[in-house]
């Protein structure tokens, strides 16, 4: 069974300051990494789907790497705002690509 | 507009009484999957589906059931709830090599 590990649990950064969110995952045949969204008391929202064969992806101010051989993704979020602030949940994709394991995710509040 | 759509988004009902929860996308895709998120252990998947009439469960299916008659709607099935099953919900849709789309999610208590 896959492992997600999302450090840190919460985070809190000023406004304009970069974010780094880090994921780990034990699958080494791991078929794809999704990186979502969730604000409080709503679903979830993908933000970046980097494939096995890709090294990252980028959206906006969103930039996503993968390191198989590391077991690791990171999500980089550039000059924060305070309307980043959410919980942040990365997913691996396993053998099969529809199925999900996800990490508890990490709460950022961007403070103004 | 592509959208996965729960319904109810709220319900609060008692121990033992059958209820249902659908789940319907318009986007035409072939995987669809039930999710549970509680405090401090995530989102674990119930069962999927990858087309139609085609189930299997995933990291917790006990006390669920699932059917997948049509593409477009999964609906998932508690046919005796227990307060143990109380959760937040999530359905959601993706086609292959594609992000997976989530409803807003039906948060359940069961008394």
């Amino acid at each position: 069974k896959q492992e997600v590990t999302q450090i840190p649990a919460a985070l809190s950064v000023p406004e304009g300051e970069n974010l780094v969110l880090n994921c780990s995952f034990t699958d080494s045949a791991i078929y794809n990494l999704q990186w979502f969204r969730q604000d409080p008391g709503k679903g979830l929202t993908s933000l970046l789907l980097i494939q096995s064969s890709q090294r990252e992806q980028t959206s906006g101010r969103l930039n996503a790497s993968l390191d198989k051989s590391s077991g690791r993704s990171t999500l980089y979020i550039a000059a924060s705002q305070p309307g980043d602030s959410a919980t942040y949940l990365c997913a691996e994709g396993g053998s099969n690509d529809y199925k999900l394991s996800f990490g508890a995710g990490t709460t950022v509040t961007v403070r103004a | 507009e592509a959208q996965v759509t729960q319904n109810p988004r709220y319900l609060i009902t008692v121990t033992g009484k059958k209820l249902t929860v659908t789940c319907s996308q318009n986007m035409n895709h072939e995987y669809m999957s039930w999710y549970r998120q509680d405090p401090g252990l995530g989102l674990r998947q119930i069962y999927y589906s990858m087309n139609v009439e085609v189930t299997d469960k995933g990291d917790v299916p006990e006390g669920y059931k699932v059917s997948r008659k049509e593409k477009r709607n999964f609906p998932l099935i508690l046919e005796s709830p227990s307060p143990n099953q109380t959760s937040l919900y999530f359905c959601a849709s993706s086609s292959l090599n594609q992000p997976q789309h989530f409803g807003d999610g039906t948060r359940l208590s069961i008394l």
